[in-house]
Protein backbone atom coordinates (compact mmCIF):
# COMPACT_ATOMS: atom_id res chain seq x y z
CA UNK A 1 0.00 0.00 0.00
CA UNK A 2 0.85 3.59 -0.87
CA UNK A 3 1.54 5.73 2.60
CA UNK A 4 2.77 9.13 2.83
CA UNK A 5 5.08 10.36 6.23
CA UNK A 6 5.45 13.44 7.07
CA UNK A 7 7.72 13.39 10.07
CA UNK A 8 7.31 16.44 11.93
CA UNK A 9 4.18 17.26 12.89
CA UNK A 10 4.92 21.03 14.10
CA UNK A 11 7.77 22.95 13.11
CA UNK A 12 8.13 26.21 15.49
CA UNK A 13 9.89 29.06 13.46
CA UNK A 14 10.72 32.80 13.50
CA UNK A 15 9.77 35.14 10.72
CA UNK A 16 12.38 35.62 7.71
CA UNK A 17 13.83 32.22 8.73
CA UNK A 18 14.39 29.30 6.64
CA UNK A 19 12.24 26.55 6.98
CA UNK A 20 11.78 22.83 5.59
CA UNK A 21 9.00 20.37 6.13
CA UNK A 22 10.01 16.90 5.34
CA UNK A 23 7.58 14.12 3.12
CA UNK A 24 8.61 10.52 2.67
CA UNK A 25 6.48 8.26 0.45
CA UNK A 26 6.77 4.68 -0.29
CA UNK A 27 6.67 3.46 -3.44
CA UNK A 28 8.73 1.34 -5.99
CA UNK A 29 6.97 2.44 -8.87
CA UNK A 30 6.38 6.00 -10.68
CA UNK A 31 4.37 8.54 -8.56
CA UNK A 32 3.21 12.07 -8.74
CA UNK A 33 4.00 14.52 -5.68
CA UNK A 34 2.04 17.04 -4.45
CA UNK A 35 2.18 19.89 -1.87
CA UNK A 36 -0.96 21.37 0.26
CA UNK A 37 -1.61 23.95 2.15
CA UNK A 38 -4.40 24.53 4.69
CA UNK A 39 -4.77 28.27 5.95
CA UNK A 40 -7.15 28.34 9.13
CA UNK A 41 -10.55 27.59 8.71
CA UNK A 42 -10.27 26.77 4.54
CA UNK A 43 -10.15 24.10 2.67
CA UNK A 44 -6.57 22.88 1.10
CA UNK A 45 -5.00 24.65 -1.63
CA UNK A 46 -2.47 23.39 -4.12
CA UNK A 47 1.22 24.72 -3.80
CA UNK A 48 3.14 23.02 -6.06
CA UNK A 49 3.44 19.43 -7.61
CA UNK A 50 5.69 17.39 -9.45
CA UNK A 51 5.10 15.19 -12.51
CA UNK A 52 7.81 14.59 -14.47
CA UNK A 53 11.24 16.61 -15.47
CA UNK A 54 12.58 18.74 -13.40
CA UNK A 55 13.09 17.77 -9.75
CA UNK A 56 13.14 20.99 -8.27
CA UNK A 57 9.77 21.97 -8.28
CA UNK A 58 9.11 25.92 -7.76
CA UNK A 59 5.02 26.64 -6.26
CA UNK A 60 3.08 29.78 -5.20
CA UNK A 61 4.32 31.98 -2.11
CA UNK A 62 8.50 31.38 -2.63
CA UNK A 63 7.73 27.54 -1.68
CA UNK A 64 9.61 24.66 -3.72
CA UNK A 65 10.52 21.42 -3.69
CA UNK A 66 13.06 19.01 -4.38
CA UNK A 67 11.65 15.53 -5.37
CA UNK A 68 14.35 12.61 -4.57
CA UNK A 69 13.77 9.51 -6.37
CA UNK A 70 16.76 7.42 -4.58
CA UNK A 71 15.48 9.06 -1.00
CA UNK A 72 11.62 8.41 -1.75
CA UNK A 73 11.50 12.11 -0.42
CA UNK A 74 9.73 15.51 -1.78
CA UNK A 75 11.06 18.06 0.87
CA UNK A 76 9.11 21.55 1.17
CA UNK A 77 11.58 24.54 1.68
CA UNK A 78 11.50 28.27 1.66
CA UNK A 79 14.05 30.75 2.44
CA UNK A 80 12.61 32.78 4.09
CA UNK A 81 9.43 32.74 6.07
CA UNK A 82 6.57 35.19 6.65
CA UNK A 83 3.88 35.27 9.49
CA UNK A 84 1.07 34.67 6.95
CA UNK A 85 2.75 31.33 6.16
CA UNK A 86 1.51 30.26 9.19
CA UNK A 87 -0.52 27.00 8.45
CA UNK A 88 -1.00 23.40 7.72
CA UNK A 89 1.12 22.11 5.24
CA UNK A 90 0.47 18.47 3.53
CA UNK A 91 2.07 16.15 1.12
CA UNK A 92 0.41 13.77 -1.04
CA UNK A 93 0.94 11.43 -3.36
CA UNK A 94 -0.60 9.20 -6.26
CA UNK A 95 1.09 5.86 -7.43
CA UNK A 96 0.96 5.35 -10.77
CA UNK A 97 0.25 2.06 -11.09
CA UNK A 98 -3.31 1.97 -9.67
CA UNK A 99 -6.60 2.29 -11.05
CA UNK A 100 -7.41 4.02 -7.96
CA UNK A 101 -6.28 7.75 -9.39
CA UNK A 102 -6.94 9.71 -6.07
CA UNK A 103 -4.38 10.88 -3.45
CA UNK A 104 -2.91 9.80 -0.11
CA UNK A 105 -2.64 12.50 2.19
CA UNK A 106 0.39 12.51 4.75
CA UNK A 107 -0.75 13.32 8.65
CA UNK A 108 0.36 16.94 7.88
CA UNK A 109 2.24 19.74 9.25
CA UNK A 110 1.80 22.94 11.14
CA UNK A 111 4.38 25.61 10.51
CA UNK A 112 4.06 28.58 13.32
CA UNK A 113 5.86 31.27 12.62
CA UNK A 114 6.79 33.37 15.14
CA UNK A 115 7.51 37.51 15.14
CA UNK B 1 -17.67 32.96 -6.30
CA UNK B 2 -16.08 29.79 -5.28
CA UNK B 3 -15.60 26.61 -7.52
CA UNK B 4 -16.33 24.20 -5.26
CA UNK B 5 -19.17 24.44 -2.56
CA UNK B 6 -20.15 22.85 0.27
CA UNK B 7 -23.20 23.17 2.39
CA UNK B 8 -23.75 22.99 5.24
CA UNK B 9 -20.70 24.27 6.51
CA UNK B 10 -21.47 23.63 10.29
CA UNK B 11 -23.60 21.06 11.38
CA UNK B 12 -24.18 19.81 14.93
CA UNK B 13 -26.32 16.24 15.36
CA UNK B 14 -27.31 13.99 17.53
CA UNK B 15 -26.21 9.83 17.59
CA UNK B 16 -28.46 7.97 14.87
CA UNK B 17 -29.52 10.56 12.90
CA UNK B 18 -29.29 10.67 9.38
CA UNK B 19 -27.38 13.44 7.83
CA UNK B 20 -26.19 14.67 4.11
CA UNK B 21 -23.38 16.83 3.33
CA UNK B 22 -23.83 18.27 -0.35
CA UNK B 23 -20.99 19.55 -3.23
CA UNK B 24 -21.76 21.37 -5.73
CA UNK B 25 -19.04 22.59 -7.91
CA UNK B 26 -18.75 24.80 -11.39
CA UNK B 27 -15.28 23.90 -12.17
CA UNK B 28 -16.58 21.48 -15.12
CA UNK B 29 -15.02 18.87 -13.58
CA UNK B 30 -15.85 14.87 -14.30
CA UNK B 31 -14.59 13.49 -11.11
CA UNK B 32 -15.25 14.03 -7.40
CA UNK B 33 -14.18 12.79 -3.52
CA UNK B 34 -15.36 13.03 -0.18
CA UNK B 35 -12.77 13.14 2.47
CA UNK B 36 -12.64 13.78 5.91
CA UNK B 37 -10.15 15.05 8.06
CA UNK B 38 -9.29 14.30 11.53
CA UNK B 39 -6.60 15.77 13.68
CA UNK B 40 -3.27 14.22 13.22
CA UNK B 41 -4.67 11.87 10.94
CA UNK B 42 -4.88 14.03 7.32
CA UNK B 43 -7.44 13.46 4.92
CA UNK B 44 -8.65 10.07 4.48
CA UNK B 45 -10.72 9.05 1.61
CA UNK B 46 -14.33 7.87 1.61
CA UNK B 47 -15.47 7.91 -1.60
CA UNK B 48 -14.71 9.22 -5.02
CA UNK B 49 -16.65 9.89 -8.49
CA UNK B 50 -14.83 9.69 -11.91
CA UNK B 51 -18.45 10.25 -13.69
CA UNK B 52 -22.16 10.02 -13.05
CA UNK B 53 -22.22 6.40 -13.45
CA UNK B 54 -18.84 5.48 -11.69
CA UNK B 55 -19.09 5.06 -7.65
CA UNK B 56 -16.27 3.88 -5.69
CA UNK B 57 -15.13 3.60 -2.00
CA UNK B 58 -12.06 4.59 -0.68
CA UNK B 59 -10.22 3.87 2.88
CA UNK B 60 -12.68 4.78 4.91
CA UNK B 61 -16.03 4.11 3.15
CA UNK B 62 -17.76 1.99 6.46
CA UNK B 63 -20.99 4.16 7.45
CA UNK B 64 -20.92 6.50 4.44
CA UNK B 65 -23.07 6.20 1.26
CA UNK B 66 -22.95 8.85 -1.68
CA UNK B 67 -24.93 10.11 -4.99
CA UNK B 68 -24.02 11.60 -7.98
CA UNK B 69 -26.86 13.28 -8.83
CA UNK B 70 -25.26 15.42 -11.57
CA UNK B 71 -21.87 16.41 -13.09
CA UNK B 72 -21.89 19.12 -10.78
CA UNK B 73 -22.92 17.28 -7.79
CA UNK B 74 -21.64 14.94 -5.21
CA UNK B 75 -23.63 13.97 -1.32
CA UNK B 76 -22.26 12.20 1.28
CA UNK B 77 -24.45 10.56 3.95
CA UNK B 78 -24.28 9.25 7.34
CA UNK B 79 -26.91 6.91 7.37
CA UNK B 80 -27.09 6.42 10.85
CA UNK B 81 -24.59 9.20 12.33
CA UNK B 82 -22.07 7.90 15.39
CA UNK B 83 -19.89 10.16 17.68
CA UNK B 84 -16.51 8.72 16.13
CA UNK B 85 -17.63 10.54 12.34
CA UNK B 86 -17.35 13.70 14.53
CA UNK B 87 -14.76 15.30 11.53
CA UNK B 88 -13.92 18.45 9.14
CA UNK B 89 -15.37 16.94 5.52
CA UNK B 90 -14.19 17.79 2.39
CA UNK B 91 -15.41 17.67 -1.08
CA UNK B 92 -12.99 17.76 -3.80
CA UNK B 93 -12.66 17.77 -7.44
CA UNK B 94 -10.86 17.34 -10.85
CA UNK B 95 -11.13 17.51 -14.60
CA UNK B 96 -10.62 14.01 -16.65
CA UNK B 97 -8.06 16.83 -18.63
CA UNK B 98 -5.88 16.31 -15.98
CA UNK B 99 -5.85 12.60 -15.90
CA UNK B 100 -2.49 12.24 -15.57
CA UNK B 101 -2.04 14.75 -12.44
CA UNK B 102 -4.33 14.33 -10.44
CA UNK B 103 -4.25 18.09 -9.35
CA UNK B 104 -7.55 18.06 -7.19
CA UNK B 105 -9.26 21.55 -6.05
CA UNK B 106 -11.09 21.54 -2.63
CA UNK B 107 -14.19 22.84 -1.30
CA UNK B 108 -14.00 24.92 2.08
CA UNK B 109 -15.36 21.90 4.45
CA UNK B 110 -17.91 20.94 5.84
CA UNK B 111 -17.24 20.79 10.14
CA UNK B 112 -19.57 17.86 11.57
CA UNK B 113 -20.07 17.27 15.32
CA UNK B 114 -22.11 14.45 16.34
CA UNK B 115 -23.28 14.11 19.98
Amino acid sequence: AQSVTQLDSQVPVFEEAPVELRCNYSSSVSVYLFWYVQYPNQGLQLLLKYLSGSTLVKGINGFEAEFNKSQTSFHLRKPSVHISDTAEYFCAVNILDTGRRALTFGSGTRLQVQP
Amino acid sequence: DADVTQTPRNRITKTGKRIMLECSQTKGHDRMYWYRQDPGLGLRLIYYSFDVKDINKGEISDGYSVSRQAQAKFSLSLESAIPNQTALYFCATSGSWEWDTDTQYFGPGTRLTVL
